[in-house]
């Protein structure tokens, strides 16, 4: 099955560090990938949504200068949390779709905490 | 964009078949149904999708009624390593959203 793999899985920093985060589809083009983020015991909520080569379509209410998306490839797309603050803690997902009507394939997350 | 309503949460027994229904009464003649399981502390894990009718593959099945304005889950069998999240999501092509997801506890 198509395989989604997200980097790092953990990270922990200091306040005011900025932190990236990889998606990669590792044996399919992703035309469109997703990030979502992930309170304890909530459902994921959609950040923004991906797309190679142009710029990330943000959710309301998700800074785009705080969360910088960059796809720069079909099979690559990054988050940036920039100048990360302790409320910025949480479980970070991505997820990459191989095509029209076909099903998001999730990667594991990203657990960060900023202390 | 259709709104998904699932129970909260749900208790089964290890061997028992599990149904899981979502209600989605605003569904969009091109909307797909998609279901995932989560384990905590990992991604969504893809469960099965269907359009209409019945879906089955080697995990689950999918029911879907002609007015396409639910849909039902099937576990066959549970174990204790079903107990996960079960989230259903309808939309289209990169327009999905969460809702809150079952909460399914397999007991022995």
């Amino acid at each position: 099955g198509a395989v989604v793999s997200q980097h790092p899985s953990r990270v922990i920093c200091k306040s005011g560090t900025s932190v990236k985060i990889e998606c990669r589809s590792l044996d399919f083009q992703a035309t469109t990938m997703f990030w979502y983020r992930q309170f304890p015991k909530k459902s994921l909520m959609l950040m923004a949504t991906s797309n190679e080569g142009s710029k990330a379509t943000y959710e309301q209410g998700v800074e785009k200068d705080k969360f910088l998306i960059n796809h720069a490839s079909l099979t690559l797309s990054t988050l940036t949390v920039t100048s990360a603050h302790p409320e910025d803690s949480s479980f970070y997902i991505c997820s990459a779709e191989r095509g029209p009507n076909q099903p998001q394939h999730f990667g594991d997350g990203t657990r960060l905490s900023i202390l | 964009l259709a709104k998904t309503t699932q129970p909260i949460s749900m208790d089964s027994y290890e061997g028992q078949e599990v149904n899981i229904t979502c209600s989605h009464n605003n569904i969009a003649t091109n909307d797909y149904i998609t279901w995932y399981q989560q384990f905590p502390s990992q991604g969504p894990r893809f469960i099965i999708q269907g359009y209409k009718t019945k879906v089955t593959n080697e995990v689950a099945s999918l029911f879907i009624p002609a007015d396409r304005k639910s849909s039902t889950l099937s576990l066959p069998r549970v174990s204790l390593s079903d107990t996960a999240v079960y989230y259903c999501l309808v939309g289209e092509r990169g327009d999905m959203r969460f809702g809150a997801g079952t909460r399914l506890t397999v007991k022995p």
